[in-house]
């Protein structure tokens, strides 16, 4: 069964400090690996998108990583600011038909002053 | 440029009554439309994709249906909803094959009582 496992589940940091987030996934065929922003409420929105030959993207403030063969992803925040604060979401994409994605039940991010 | 509206925001329906919720997608054409939902603490679960008018896959057993009548329509539907129907239900849409970006409706926020 394709699963999506993300740490810590809750974190809570000061404004202007960085963080690192985890996703560990086990879909197969893999094809991509997507970080999402969603605040409470609202429809996700995509940070980055990697393929199975990337290993880094940045959004600004915002880095993903990729190891395809441990099959591990990090979403590392630098300098966060209070508009952080939201639920970070690691989804990864199988190949084939109709664009399937698998989603990790998310990291609750808050940023305080 | 595309858009994509959901609609009602916000439901609160009886055990057993029906349910209709639509979702349309402006500024494109052929989409891949989707429907998830996503229950507290839970991640999200996509529950129809379709790939073309009158083409809907399923993948969970459930009391809901799905339709696409038009290439931009994607409606969410059930005869009698159940209290485990409660969650935010959100739609989506791509265009093309796996890898590209899935951009998120606003969602409805459905609670039987």
């Amino acid at each position: 069964k394709n699963q999506v496992e993300q740490s810590p589940q809750s974190l809570i940091i000061l404004e202007g400090k960085n963080c690192t987030l985890q996703c560990n996934y086990t879909v197969s065929p893999f094809s991509n690996l997507r970080w999402y922003k969603q605040d409470t409420g609202r429809g996700p929105v995509s940070l980055t998108i990697m393929t199975f030959s990337e290993n880094t993207k940045s959004n600004g403030r915002y880095t993903a990583t990729l190891d395809a063969d441990t099959k591990q992803s990090s979403l590392h925040i630098t300098a966060s600011q209070l508009s952080d604060s939201a639920s970070y979401i690691c989804v990864v994409g199988e190949k084939g038909g109709g664009n399937k994605l698998t989603f990790g039940t998310g990291t609750q991010l808050k940023v305080e002053l | 440029s595309q858009t994509i509206h959901q609609w009602p925001a916000t439901l609160v329906q009886p055990v057993g009554s029906p349910l209709s919720l639509e979702c349309t997608v402006e500024g494109t054409s052929n989409p891949n439309l989707y429907w998830y939902r996503q229950a507290a603490g839970r991640g999200l679960q996509l529950l129809f994709y379709s790939v073309g008018i009158g083409q809907i896959s399923s993948e969970v057993p459930q009391n809901l249906s799905a339709s696409r009548p038009q290439d931009r329509q994607f409606i969410l539907s059930s005869k009698k909803l159940l209290l485990s129907d409660s969650g935010f239900y959100l739609c989506a849409w791509t265009v093309g094959l796996a890898g590209v970006e899935q951009y998120f409706g606003p969602g409805t926020r459905l609670t039987v009582t």
